[in-house]
């Protein structure tokens, strides 16, 4: 099994330019999520999708969107990039929403907005 | 807004040294604990999760939590260069679910 995987690996995008970063995971896990991580911030939650076809905004939803594709996908748009989004992304899944789970998370996608 | 403080380190012991890693934390109503390691340029990996007060082992790991002081700590005995990573803490409370707010992470070096 290979987990969650993330695609692209690195990304280099223009200000105002727009991109989708790509999740998948082959556990049958019913939850994932998107994260940003900064310098010494810590993980700090974009958005989440408790099961397929639902969706909610976590603590820093501005300047994003997500797609529940399926229950293998979740996907995270940044339809304007901005120097401020600059940050490593990853993405995780989890059995279910409910009750305490270990989040298993990709190898992350590096992005800088120049 | 909950908030979870950690020291951000770096934590350097040396080799065979107990290393002490801690959090505190906001929210009452958070029941247990998650304690993820990231290694640099890695994605993080759950190595400890505790639910109760008191503490609770897993090899070399510790993890001790303190809800009336809410306070939660990780302890790692015989540290090896191996455990040099950041250490993330994270609450779980039932209302959240797995929508985790984690502290900022202490990086921890092992010097040989």
């Amino acid at each position: 099994n290979a987990g969650v995987t993330q695609t692209p690996k690195f990304q280099v995008l223009k200000t105002g330019q727009s991109m989708t970063l790509q999740c998948a995971q082959d556990m049958n896990h019913n939850s994932m999520y998107w994260y940003r991580q900064d310098p010494g911030m810590g993980l700090r939650l974009i958005y989440y999708s408790a099961s397929e076809g639902t969706t909610d905004k976590g603590e820093v939803p501005n300047g994003y969107n997500v797609s529940r594709l399926n229950k293998r996908e979740f996907s995270l748009r940044l339809e304007s990039a901005a120097p401020s989004q600059t940050s490593v992304y990853f993405c995780a899944s989890s059995e279910e929403a409910g009750g305490p789970h270990e989040q298993y998370f990709g190898p992350g996608t590096r992005l800088t907005v120049t | 807004q909950k908030e979870v403080e950690q020291n951000s380190g770096p934590l350097s012991v040396p080799e065979g040294a107990i290393a002490s890693l801690n959090c505190t934390y906001s929210d009452r109503g958070s029941q247990s604990f998650f304690w993820y390691r990231q290694y640099s340029g890695k994605s993080p990996e759950l190595i400890m999760f505790i639910y109760s007060n008191g503490d609770k082992e897993d090899g070399r790991f510790t993890a001790q939590l303190n809800k009336a002081s809410q306070y939660v700590s990780l302890l790692i005995r015989d540290s090896q260069p191996s455990d040099s990573a950041t250490y993330l803490c994270a609450p779980y409370d039932n209302n959240a679910g797995n929508m985790l707010t984690f502290g900022g992470g202490t990086r921890l070096m092992v010097k040989p």
